[in-house]
C-alpha cells in the first residue's frame, strides 16, 4: 500500500462511452501525475498537476481530459477513445515543492481496455 | 531535455549470482536519479534514489546503485539475486527543477532462474 489509490482497477469501455479514472492520495503531497504504460513502450508522462494547477501536458489527445479539484484527488476523464488507448494508466504523487530529490509514489493502476 | 536509457530489454541471471541492470541518463545540471520495480499488474514501487553525496546508494530488498558522473550512469546492482527479484525495473531521472515529473526509461525485465 503506497498511499495512492486508483479506481477502478479494471475498465472495459466502448469507443463511444464516457468514463472517468479516479486517483486519491493520502500522503499530503502537492503534485500529481498521470502516466500511460503500454506494452513494449516506455512509460509516457501525460499530465502534471502542481498545487492543483496543470503545469505540463505532453501533447495528449483531447479525448483525455484531466481534472484536479484539490491536492488529494486527480481524475482522468475519457471519451471517444480508440483501441490503441488500451493500456495501464498510472497515477502518482510527490511532494513537488519539497525539492527535485523527492520520489513519486504510484497507485496500482487502472487497466483500460477499449473495445 | 532530460532522458534515460536502459539498453537491455531483458537481463537473465541465476539465483545466487550478482545482478546488474544498466541505466544511463542525460540531464542539464545535477541529476536526481531513481530506481523503481514493477511486479505484474501492479504499480511502480520505489527502490532507491541518488540526490547527492556517496556515489553508492543502498535501497530496499538488498538493492544498491552506483552513480558515475563521468559515465552518466546509475546502474542497479544486487550481490545475490533471488527468484522473487524477477520483475520489471525502471530507471528515472528528474532535473534540478523541483515540481517536474520523473522521466522514465523503457524498463528492463529481470528474470532470475532457480
Amino acid at each position: 500500500e503506497t498511499g495512492v489509490t486508483q479506481t477502478p482497477r479494471h475498465l472495459v469501455m466502448g469507443m463511444t462511452n464516457k468514463k472517468s479514472l479516479k486517483c486519491e492520495q493520502h500522503l499530503g503531497h502537492n503534485a500529481m501525475y498521470w502516466y500511460k504504460q503500454s506494452a513494449k513502450k516506455p512509460l509516457e508522462l501525460m499530465f502534471v498537476y502542481s498545487l492543483e494547477e496543470r503545469v505540463e501536458n505532453n501533447s495528449v489527445p483531447s479525448r483525455f481530459s484531466p481534472e484536479c479539484p484539490n491536492s488529494s484527488h486527480l481524475f482522468l476523464h475519457l471519451h471517444t477513445l480508440q483501441p490503441e488507448d488500451s493500456a495501464l494508466y498510472l497515477c502518482a504523487s510527490s511532494q513537488g515543492q519539497g525539492g527535485a530529490g523527492t520520489e513519486a509514489f504510484f497507485g496500482q493502476g487502472t487497466r483500460l481496455t477499449v473495445v | 531535455a532530460q532522458s534515460v536509457a536502459q539498453p537491455e530489454d531483458q537481463v537473465n541471471v541465476a539465483e545466487g549470482n550478482p545482478l546488474t541492470v544498466k541505466c544511463t541518463y542525460s540531464v542539464s545540471g545535477n541529476p536526481y536519479l531513481f530506481w523503481y520495480v514493477q511486479y505484474p499488474n501492479r504499480g511502480l514501487q520505489f527502490l532507491l534514489k541518488y540526490i547527492t553525496g556517496d556515489n553508492l546508494v543502498k535501497g530496499s530488498y538488498g538493492f544498491e546503485a552506483e552513480f558515475n558522473k563521468s559515465q552518466t550512469s546509475f546502474h542497479l546492482k544486487k550481490p545475490s539475486a533471488l527468484v522473487s527479484d524477477s520483475a520489471l525495473y525502471f530507471c528515472a531521472v528528474r532535473g534540478w527543477q523541483a515540481g517536474t515529473a520523473l522521466i522514465f526509461g523503457k524498463g528492463t525485465t529481470l528474470s532470475v532462474s532457480s
